[in-house]
């Protein structure tokens, strides 16, 4: 079946860079893409950016500065990085596939990014 | 960015009632329109995708309708277990964008 799961660091530093590894499995990233969403506790979730099947990628123009999300297939992970962390970019980091269309069938169960000193 | 406002931010409702959502959309975005549960500690569940359709194995309870900018999400006869937060998402256009979210709570 369809799995997701994200590992990372769960405490940053301000000022430092974030590096996040989405492994999936039961599904191809040449077939799918793979989006990375962030949710602030008690917010509304923020899309940040996609890795698409044919390994081109599109970023949300507020995070597009900082953030780049690349892949390795042969591992079935897609990663992503983001530089610059400050407190407000606190939250629960997601991975998430697509189906066939831009919606989110599925998703990770989440890791939780603490930055603080 | 198109922008998803979603009311109201907070429902109490009772058993067996039937709920309404809303989101609304700062421009038309065509039906491109998706809406998501989320209970506590959990990730997002994925309910209605192209602003009607209902996503596998999610009860015939939930529906989804609207059109343009104006978006809503109805759940009828509310059971305990549909005590969640609910987000709508809009995905026309980038940056994809969700609604801040209605908490439902039991009255």
């Amino acid at each position: 079946q369809v799995q997701l799961k994200e590992s990372g660091p769960g405490l940053v530093q301000p000022s430092e860079t974030l590096s996040l590894t989405c492994t999936v499995s039961g599904f191809s990233l040449t077939s799918y893409s793979v989006s990375w969403v962030r949710q602030p506790s008690g917010k509304g979730p923020e899309w940040m950016g996609r890795m698409w099947y044919d390994g081109d990628t599109a970023y949300n123009s507020a995070l597009k500065s900082r953030l780049s999300i690349s892949r390795d297939t042969s591992k079935n992970q897609v990663f992503l990085k983001m530089n610059s962390l400050q407190t407000d970019d606190t939250g629960t980091y997601y991975c998430t596939r697509d189906t066939f269309g831009d919606w989110f069938a599925y998703w990770g169960q989440g890791t939780l990014v603490t930055v603080s000193s | 960015d198109i922008q998803m406002t979603q009311s109201p931010a907070s429902l109490s409702a009772s058993l067996g009632e039937t709920v309404t959502i809303e989101c609304r959309a700062s421009e038309d975005i065509y039906n491109g329109l998706a809406w998501y549960q989320q209970k506590p500690g959990k990730s997002p569940q994925l309910l209605i995708y192209n602003a009607n359709s209902l996503h596998t194995g999610v009860p015939s309870r939930f529906s989804g309708s609207g059109s343009g900018t104006q978006y809503s999400l109805k759940i009828n006869s509310l059971q305990s277990e549909d005590v969640a937060s609910y987000f709508c998402q809009q995905y026309y256009n980038y940056p994809y964008t969700f609604g801040a979210g209605t908490k439902l709570e039991l009255k």
